[in-house]
């Protein structure tokens, strides 16, 4: 059984400063994790994803993202948020097989005030 | 590499009629295709999963009868809306598995299908 929680609906930052998007998961095997992002009326973009080797894994457009097993956690951070970061972000846990299920987190919008 | 293209992005139909989305995996070999469904401010519901050459497995709540998956080939799944009422009006999106990435479990999108039912 696996589980993901996205702990913000909605998280607000200023242009310049850091973006910091909370997910923890739950699994009964060792999970992959991913992140990714969905501007409006499109589909998602893969932004960085944990498949057990580094747990600090680096993505595109300067996100990155700590896999820390005892805090069953994979936060989404940013040093500097830009205004094309608003969208909606998605935490995704599943393992690896290509017929595993694959589970999604409710979704954190990110709005970035200039 | 791994594009997945989904068509078409939008579409308009009356009541009552059908709707197909077409899923193509360009440049891979997808073993597994999922179907979503996305309500306004919502994550994605996963609809049904289909493997190529075998039906599509349903989650529960899902009418197999009124969405027909069809998954033919490698790179192709369907999604066909029957009969369709104002109720399936939504944002589907469909993804995909590469045959030779699954180790990863990393799903590739199509771009999401906007459907109006007037």
């Amino acid at each position: 059984a696996q589980s993901v929680t996205q702990l913000d609906s909605h998280v607000s930052v200023s242009e310049g400063t850091p973006v910091l998007l909370r997910c923890n998961y739950s699994s009964s095997y060792s999970p992959s994790l991913f992140w990714y992002v969905q501007h409006p009326n499109k589909g998602l973009q893969l932004l960085l994803k944990y498949t057990s080797a580094a747990t600090l894994v680096k993505g595109i457009n300067g996100f990155e993202a700590e896999f820390k097993k005892s805090e069953t956690s994979f936060h989404l951070t940013k040093p500097s948020a830009h205004m094309s970061d608003a969208a909606e972000y998605f935490c995704v846990v599943t393992r690896s097989g290509g017929y595993q299920k694959v589970t999604f987190g409710t979704g954190t919008k990110l709005q970035v005030i200039p | 590499g791994a594009v997945v293209s989904q068509h078409p992005s939008r579409v308009i139909c009356k009541s009552g009629t059908s709707v197909k989305i077409e899923c193509r995996s360009l440049d891979f070999q997808a073993t597994t295709m999922f179907w979503y469904r996305q309500f306004p401010k919502q994550s994605l519901m996963l609809m049904a999963t289909s493997n190529e050459g075998s039906k599509a497995t349903y989650e529960q709540g899902v009418e197999k009868d009124k969405f027909l998956i069809n998954h033919a080939s490698l790179t192709l799944s369907t999604l066909t809306v029957t009969s369709a009422h104002p109720e399936d009006s939504s944002f589907y999106i469909c993804s995909a598995r590469d045959r030779a990435r699954t180790n990863t479990g990393e799903l590739f999108f199509g771009e999401g299908s906007r459907l109006t039912v007037l």
